[in-house]
């Protein structure tokens, strides 16, 4: 069964911490995502990558980066937690861009105080 | 630009009604795959459909079905004597094929919550 998998369901974190949300995933996908969930947003792209080491900027990449050194894995980091930086955050992978669906984690809900 | 479009931010139903939520996108692309996903309360996105765009037969599983509509760019589903499990937030979205860059990334709608009472 596909899965992904995120590090926390829940996170709450003080204004200007380093925050890291890990994610991996176990189908030998080539890509990973990043997305942000608020409401009445829905979900905005932070970050993707399409190999290990490689990564492009979203939509909203500000505040944030990333880092992938495994195929599996892919983490995102918050340098300095800002209270706007509260949300859920989404994580998921895909075979191929565009084409096939992406699959998603149960998500991490993060409250920065 | 890619958008997608889902006016319906929520809809409440009784259990048996049927429901149909909307979708209209926008793309240049004459290719591109359109998709519906649904996430429950728990949180996670369940993948339910893809489409691509050189395939317009509508589509039905079981009390779902799909409606995709190139000349009006619509992918509205709808969902058949509705039951409470089908409670959930339903987010439509659209993708090119995949070209580098950004291209090829899940564009997603704002989703429609949908409550269906006993």
């Amino acid at each position: 069964d596909v899965k992904v998998t995120q590090s926390s369901r829940y996170l709450v974190k003080r204004t200007g911490e380093k925050v890291f949300l890990e994610c991996v995933q176990d189908m030998d996908h080539e890509n990973m995502f990043w997305y942000r969930q608020d409401p009445g947003l829905g979900l905005r792209l932070i970050y993707f990558s399409y190999d290990v080491k490689m990564k492009e900027k979203g939509d909203i990449p500000e505040g944030y980066s990333v880092s992938r050194e495994k195929k599996e894995r892919f983490s995102l980091i918050l340098e300095s937690a800002s209270t706007n930086q509260t949300s859920m955050y989404l994580c998921a992978s895909s075979l191929w861009v565009g084409n096939t669906e992406a699959f998603f984690g149960q998500g991490t809900r993060l409250t920065v105080v | 630009a890619q958008k997608v479009t889902q006016a319906q931010t929520e809809i409440s139903v009784v259990e048996k009604e049927d429901v149909t939520l909307d979708c209209v996108y926008e793309t240049r692309d004459t290719t591109y795959y359109l998709f519906w996903y649904k996430q429950p309360p728990s949180g996670e996105l369940v993948f339910l459909i893809r489409r691509n765009s050189f395939d317009e037969q509508n589509e039905i599983s079981g009390r779902y079905s799909w409606n995709f509509q190139k000349s009006t760019s619509s992918f509205n589903f709808t969902i058949t004597a509705s039951q409470v499990v089908d409670s959930a937030v339903y987010f439509c979205a659209l993708s090119e094929e995949g070209r580098g860059g950004s291209q090829g990334n899940l564009i997603f709608g704002k989703g429609t919550k949908l409550s269906v009472k006993p």
